[in-house]
């Protein structure tokens, strides 16, 4: 079964620190997602990638946050300045194409600590 | 982005015996998806119904469409242990204009099945 790839598992970084999560999505999927879950709170879209590009953001996903598919199969997302608040569960999900009928397919998620 | 309210938030039952979920929003969404977490993992889809009444059936587990495309449930007949998990309803939603869709989760209900 394929799968969607997310390293790492676990990131403890300082506040005010940049931290880039990776995911390698499954690979003829063409959309790509981040999503995030602070603990005992409900899964919350931040932004979706197609074509090399941003299709939505969230208004969770402000200027601090930046993504990017440098080589054609890793998907980074990138936090410039971390705060408390980020601490988090991050998920990355990919879809074959875009359509309702089409679901996400998750990784197992970063658990994002700022201390 | 419109709201998924999941009842009930917890449930405990007997093994053997039937349950049923329920995900109920004010809006109209293109398709419901259903999905399981476990504990530090990412959510795995179970099902997407796509058509007003439509019915799928997974094994032990019957998902509903309402005939408005703006609930949906989820019933387990004879509950196992291994049921026992988090179940989010998750609804699509278009952007007119975008052509991209958006994932919009509810909180969950949280099943335990005591053997």
């Amino acid at each position: 079964e394929p799968e969607v790839t997310q390293t790492p598992s676990h990131q403890v970084t300082q506040m005010g620190q940049e931290v880039i999560l990776r995911c390698v999505p499954i690979s003829n999927h063409l959309y790509f997602y981040w999503y995030r879950q602070i603990l005992g709170q409900k899964v919350e879209f931040l932004v979706s990638f197609y074509n090399n590009e941003i299709s939505e953001k969230s208004e969770i996903f402000d200027d601090q946050f930046s993504v990017e598919r440098p080589d054609g199969s890793n998907f980074t997302l990138k936090i410039r300045s971390t705060k408390l608040e980020d601490s988090a569960m991050y998920f990355c999900a990919s879809r074959a194409d875009r359509g309702p009928s089409y679901g996400y397919t998750f990784g197992s998620g970063t658990r994002l600590t700022v201390v | 982005t419109q709201l998924l309210e999941q009842s009930p938030q917890f449930l405990s039952i007997q093994e053997g015996e039937n349950l049923t979920v329920y995900c109920n929003s004010s809006s109209v969404f293109s398709s419901l998806q259903w999905y399981r977490q476990e504990p530090g993992e990412g959510p795995v889809l179970l099902v997407t119904v796509v058509t007003g009444g439509e019915v799928k059936k997974l094994k032990r587990l019957t998902f509903q469409f309402g005939d408005a495309r703006k609930d949906s449930s989820l019933h387990i007949t004879a509950a196992q242990p291994g049921d026992t998990g988090l179940y989010l309803c998750a609804g699509l939603e278009s952007y007119s204009g975008a052509g991209s869709y958006q994932l919009t989760f509810g909180k969950g209900t949280k099943l335990s099945v005591i053997p």
